[in-house]
């Protein structure tokens, strides 16, 4: 298995700018997790989806962001419009049922 | 109270010593718990899973106290490849398989 996939690897863009990030999360994985990892905040739980349907979307920061789940093997983080305190880590995880979650290699976004 | 708390360390130790950290958390109702390793400017790694009855993996052992709210893990004959930041990890309670993480640990092993 490929483990989970993000793209873009890295993403540099300038503020007001709408970004938006994949993830495949491994096949079989029955819940989805966004991330975002600052130095100053950590490890921070944006989204998370199981079955294709969010779940708990209370770290989501504000309206600028968005995230959907249309099938199985494919969800997507919007940020419209970008502002320079967006930028940080953004990681993609997936796990089945209680199990721990794999986390993709993550989208380092810099928004200038 | 934050759900899940560990100290930030960092903890600096020799080749070859046993490290031990301590996480505690909030949710008496907290189902699953993990440690997670984090190496800098990559993505965290799931590291062992955490059992009522203890669990071994090579040098590394996890454990759980219920009672107390506690997770820890020992890390034995520590190496120079074990430096990294270890994250605890708690799926919280009822029909919620979220996953919240502490801030992590710093380990650093000296030559």
């Amino acid at each position: 298995d490929a483990g989970v996939i993000q793209s873009p690897r890295h993403e540099v863009t300038e503020m007001g700018q709408e970004v938006t990030l994949r993830c495949k999360p491994i096949s079989g994985h029955n819940s989805l997790f966004w991330y975002r990892q600052t130095m100053m905040r950590g490890l921070e739980l944006l989204i998370y989806f199981n079955n294709n349907v969010p779940i708990d979307d209370s770290g989501m920061p504000e309206d600028r962001f968005s995230a959907k789940m249309p099938n199985a093997s494919f969800s997507t983080l919007k940020i419209q419009p970008s502002e320079p305190r967006d930028s940080a880590v953004y990681f993609c995880a997936s796990s089945f049922q209680n199990g721990g979650a794999y986390f993709g290699p993550g989208t380092r976004l810099t928004v200038t | 109270r934050k759900e899940v708390e560990q100290d930030p360390g960092p903890f600096n130790v020799p080749e070859g010593a046993t490290v031990a950290f301590n996480c505690t958390y909030s949710n008496s109702a907290s189902q699953s718990f993990f440690w997670y390793r984090q190496d800098c400017r990559k993505e965290p790694k799931l590291l062992m899973s955490v059992y009522s009855s203890g669990n071994e993996d090579g040098r590394f052992t996890a454990q759980l106290n219920r009672a107390s709210q506690y997770i820890s893990l020992l890390i034995r004959d520590s190496k120079l490849s074990d430096s990294a930041t270890y994250l605890c990890v708690v799926i919280a309670g009822g029909a919620t398989n979220k996953l919240i993480f502490g801030t992590g640990t710093l380990l650093a092993v000296q030559p």
